[in-house]
């Protein structure tokens, strides 16, 4: 059974870098019509897609945080990680990943990772 | 504002039946997935597609489509369904994915 979990500092100071990775085991995400997704979530509020890797490197962001996003994959190790740069306490959040698949115009999310909560402050 | 629009919250009688909508252009072109969260928790998936269910969830949980309107009917609603409800789907642009900014389902 595939799973993800999430991990990274949980506190960053602002206008630094942050950096979190997810970890795959029980599987692989080996097909390029399988994405790892990062969600995000801050305290008391929605989620928000962050952006998405296959397993060949394809990325594609949210626009809104694609500036300062950078997603990259590390197939040798069944990793994907994450870097936000500039963050402000406004990127404070859970953040998550989890596997988007992709089926003849479906698509979800699923299996998400546990959550790692990311504090944004000096 | 997102994309994808739900009522902030919706209420239902135990045993009751209960829709949760999700509007968006976007749904018009492109299917929409549901996801469940409990306090504490990471979401769950209960709908991807038009109708489709994964494993472990309850039939009573369906999802229907019309035109820019996505829906997830919970018939005969348990008080364990009590949770946020997200909708998800492309955007406008297709380039990107769009959350719905949930709906928090009470089951009275």
């Amino acid at each position: 059974q595939l799973q993800l979990q999430e991990s990274g500092p949980g506190l960053v100071r602002p206008s630094e870098t942050l950096s979190l990775t997810c970890s795959v085991s029980g599987g692989s995400i080996s097909s390029n019509s399988d994405y790892c997704g990062w969600i995000r979530q801050p305290p008391g509020k929605g989620l928000e897609w962050i952006g998405s890797i296959n397993y060949s490197g394809t990325t594609y962001y949210n626009p809104s945080l694609k500036s300062r996003v950078t997603i990259s994959v590390d197939t040798s190790k069944n990793q994907f990680s994450l870097n936000l740069n500039s963050v402000t306490a406004a990127d404070t959040a859970v953040y998550y990943c989890a596997r988007e698949n992709n089926v003849v115009g479906m698509h979800w999310f699923d299996p998400w990772g546990q959550g790692t909560l990311v504090t944004v402050s000096s | 504002s997102s994309e994808l629009t739900q009522d902030p919250a919706v209420s239902v009688a135990l045993g009751q039946t209960v829709r949760i909508t999700c509007q968006g252009d976007s749904l018009r072109s492109y299917s929409a997935s549901w996801y469940q969260q409990k306090p504490g928790q990471a979401p769950v998936v209960v709908m991807y597609g038009k109708n489709n269910r994964p494993s472990g969830i309850p039939d009573r949980f369906s999802g229907s489509s019309s035109g820019n309107t996505a829906s997830l009917t919970v018939t005969g609603a348990q008080a364990e369904d009590e949770a946020d409800y997200y909708c998800n789907s492309r955007g406008r642009s297709g380039d990107h994915m769009v959350f719905g900014g949930g709906t928090k389902l009470t089951v009275l």
